[in-house]
């Protein structure tokens, strides 16, 4: 089984700070990795895909991936409360379509 | 656009009691998958469908049987239930977008408790 592995926090910011979370994964194969956020009592939602080296930017939210080290990360600038939930990071299985997800990362925001 | 839609939100059942979870996806998508969420465990793959008419067992299939009755459509079912199936299951479909690579959305998920 390939692993995805996350930092298991919780991590806890101030508002207005950045937010950084980790995912390392052990499949060299995999090609593209997903963040999704989990608020608490709902279902993942997938808010950053990535599949090339190096940092990919959608408003407050960078993704960035570094393949020869096998690690992606997640950023959120100006953090709000609005972002407290669970961040799961999620990688291919092998060339498949199955995903494997980390544990998760709490976050809580605070204001 | 409804996206993955599931039913029931919530269940309770008696030890060896069956259901079967329903799941449909309105975005053409060819996989499906039925994860289930435990504290501390994460999510874990039950089942997936790569198209209809087949289907391929994940990490943790037993106690459980899929259908996939048609493209739109993937059901999980329960034929015994015991408590350690109490859990939160989601269902996903994926389809390809540019680039080759594929996209996982979820469904709300279904709580389900098992005395």
């Amino acid at each position: 089984q390939k692993e995805v592995e996350q930092n298991s926090g919780p991590l806890s910011v101030p508002e207005g700070a950045i937010a950084s979370l980790n995912c390392t994964y052990s499949d060299r194969v995999s090609q593209s990795f997903f963040w999704y956020r989990q608020y608490s009592g709902k279902s993942p939602e997938l808010i950053m895909s990535i599949y090339s080296n190096g940092d990919k930017e959608d408003g407050r939210f960078t993704a960035q991936l570094n393949k020869a080290s096998q690690y992606v990360s997640l950023l959120i600038r100006d953090s709000q409360p609005s972002d407290s939930a669970t961040y799961l990071c999620a990688a291919p299985q092998g060339g498949s379509e199955k995903l494997v997800f980390g544990k998760g990362t709490k976050l809580t925001v605070n204001p | 656009n409804a996206g993955v839609t599931q039913t029931p939100k919530f269940q309770v059942l008696k030890t060896g009691q069956s259901m079967t979870l329903q799941c449909a996806q309105d975005m053409n998508h060819n996989s499906m998958y039925w994860y289930r969420q435990d504290p501390g465990m994460g999510l874990r793959l039950i089942y997936y469908s790569a198209s209809e008419g087949t289907t391929d067992k994940g990490e943790v299939p037993n106690g459980y049987n899929v259908s996939r009755l048609n493209k739109r459509e993937f059901s999980l079912r329960l034929e015994s239930a015991a408590p350690s199936q109490t859990s939160v299951y989601f269902c996903a479909s994926s389809g390809r977008i540019a680039g080759g690579f594929n996209e996982q959305y979820f469904g709300p998920g279904t709580r389900l408790t098992v005395t």
